[in-house]
């Protein structure tokens, strides 16, 4: 059974690009969450998506968007990026509403 | 929306110390996870625990949801324990999690 996976790793844009972070979810669930940590703080709910479908949404402006696939991976999309877009981008995965199991994450610096 | 505080915010212990971590919550949560953050920024689960006590070998877990809070122990600290600890509640429909601020935990040889 293979875990949460997420590329790139590590990300470096300039203010006003647009970002693209990718996540593979656990064999056998069907629902990938986002979250956003900036340094020194919590992770904050981003959104989540089951089945294709957005779920639920945290506090984040529309420039944030997702997608995810009939194979249930995922993607963050981030437009017009901001200096405080800076941050640990984490995906989780989970089966409907069960535990959810944390990727390695992303790091993207906006310069 | 709900507040989750978590308390202290960083800790220091030298080696072989026990030490506990607390998380309190400002409303009914469906669930409360503990996480350890290690220093590379990977989330790993410790304990799934809307009530009771569990254990797993040197970490033990208490949810008291009645009173809104919730407590890790951790016994003889080793510094592989070292990173930042959170706590993190569901609420409502669905599983979207709402983090502490998460304790900084240093563990000295």
């Amino acid at each position: 059974e293979t875990g949460v996976t997420q590329s790139p790793t590590h990300l470096i844009k300039t203010r006003g690009q647009q970002v693209t972070l990718r996540c593979s979810s656990q064999s056998g669930h069907n629902t990938v969450s986002w979250y956003q940590q900036a340094l020194g703080q919590g992770p904050q709910f981003i959104f989540q998506y089951y089945r294709e479908e957005e779920n639920g949404r945290g506090n984040f402006p529309p420039r944030f968007s997702g997608l995810q696939f009939p194979n249930y991976s995922s993607e963050l999309n981030v437009n017009a990026l901001e200096l405080d877009d800076s941050a640990l981008y984490l995906c989780a995965s989970s089966r409907g509403v069960e535990t959810q199991y944390f990727g390695p994450g992303t790091r993207l610096l906006v310069l | 929306g709900i507040q989750v505080e978590q308390s202290p915010p960083d800790l220091i212990l030298q080696e072989g110390a026990n030490s506990t971590l607390r998380c309190n919550f400002s409303d009914s949560v469906n669930n409360l996870q503990w996480f350890h953050q290690n220093p590379w920024g990977q989330l790993i689960n410790l304990f799934y625990i809307p009530s009771g006590t569990k254990q797993n070998g040197r970490l033990s877990a208490t949810t008291v949801a009645t009173e809104r809070y919730s407590l890790l122990y951790i016994s003889s600290s080793q510094t592989t324990d070292s990173g930042v600890y959170f706590c993190a509640v569901e609420e409502g429909a669905g599983n979207m999690l709402t983090f502490g601020g998460g304790t900084r935990l240093m563990v000295k040889p």
